[in-house]
């Protein structure tokens, strides 16, 4: 049964517009969520996270967004930028349940062409 | 080393044989954490080590795999009699509070 569904396995933009990266999940005890952006033969590198207290975290370029209500969250850059092209892993962890174990979608591959 | 590394970066073995695999942590995280990526899936957490304390072993798929921290630095992950269903992109990431974990490049193991 998969908790973190990433439903969209790829997604292209153009340069310069938003990329929206969505992400769904089952388990209520979740209560922060992440998201990883992966190169190829690198390891994921930590992007942007938001605490389940939260419906927005704002980064530059990204932000997050947590509808608990929905089980959904949403990842939003923009304007897209070439380098942005990577697949984006959304992942969840109970981290007052002490094990901080992410649970990862299965990530979406964002194509940002110029 | 300013991030966390593994070894080998790529490992073929023949089915039935075992392999380690070797992570190296960022120095002062004290959790450290294994996860597996097969193809075409996202990554499965295998075992999580925090400081003295007993690992969290939950996600290892059968007791071929086991998993060792020593001095609460360097980790090896065994596995034991490997199948070809073992084949995937083995992550290891380490951690100082838990929620941001920065993950090595990860060892790709084949088994043939």
């Amino acid at each position: 049964d998969q908790q973190v569904k990433q439903n969209s396995p790829s997604l292209s933009v153009q340069e310069g517009r938003i990329s929206i990266l969505n992400c769904d999940y089952t388990n209520s005890m979740f209560d922060y969520f992440l998201w990883y952006k992966k190169y190829p033969a690198e390891g994921p590198t930590f992007l942007i996270s938001i605490s389940s207290i939260k419906d927005k975290n704002e980064d530059g370029r990204f932000t997050v967004f947590l509808n608990k209500s929905a089980k959904h969250l949403s990842l939003h850059i923009v304007p897209s930028q070439p380098g942005d092209s990577a697949v984006y892993f959304c992942a969840a962890t109970r981290g007052r349940a002490g094990s901080y174990q992410l649970t990862f979608g299965k990530g979406t591959k964002l194509s940002v062409i110029p | 080393g300013a991030g966390v590394s593994q070894s080998p970066s790529n490992k073929v073995t023949e089915k039935g044989k075992d392999v380690e695999l070797r992570c190296d942590p960022i120095s002062g995280h004290t959790a450290l954490y294994w996860y597996r990526q097969s193809l075409g899936q996202g990554l499965e957490f295998l075992i999580y080590f925090q400081g003295n304390s007993a690992p969290d072993k939950s996600g290892l798929p059968s007791d071929r795999f086991s998993a060792e921290r020593t001095g609460g630095s360097v980790s090896t992950l065994t596995i034991q009699r490997t199948q070809q269903e073992d084949s995937a992109v083995y992550l290891c990431a380490s951690s100082l509070d838990g929620y941001e974990q920065f993950f090595g490049p990860g060892t790709r193991l084949t088994v043939l």
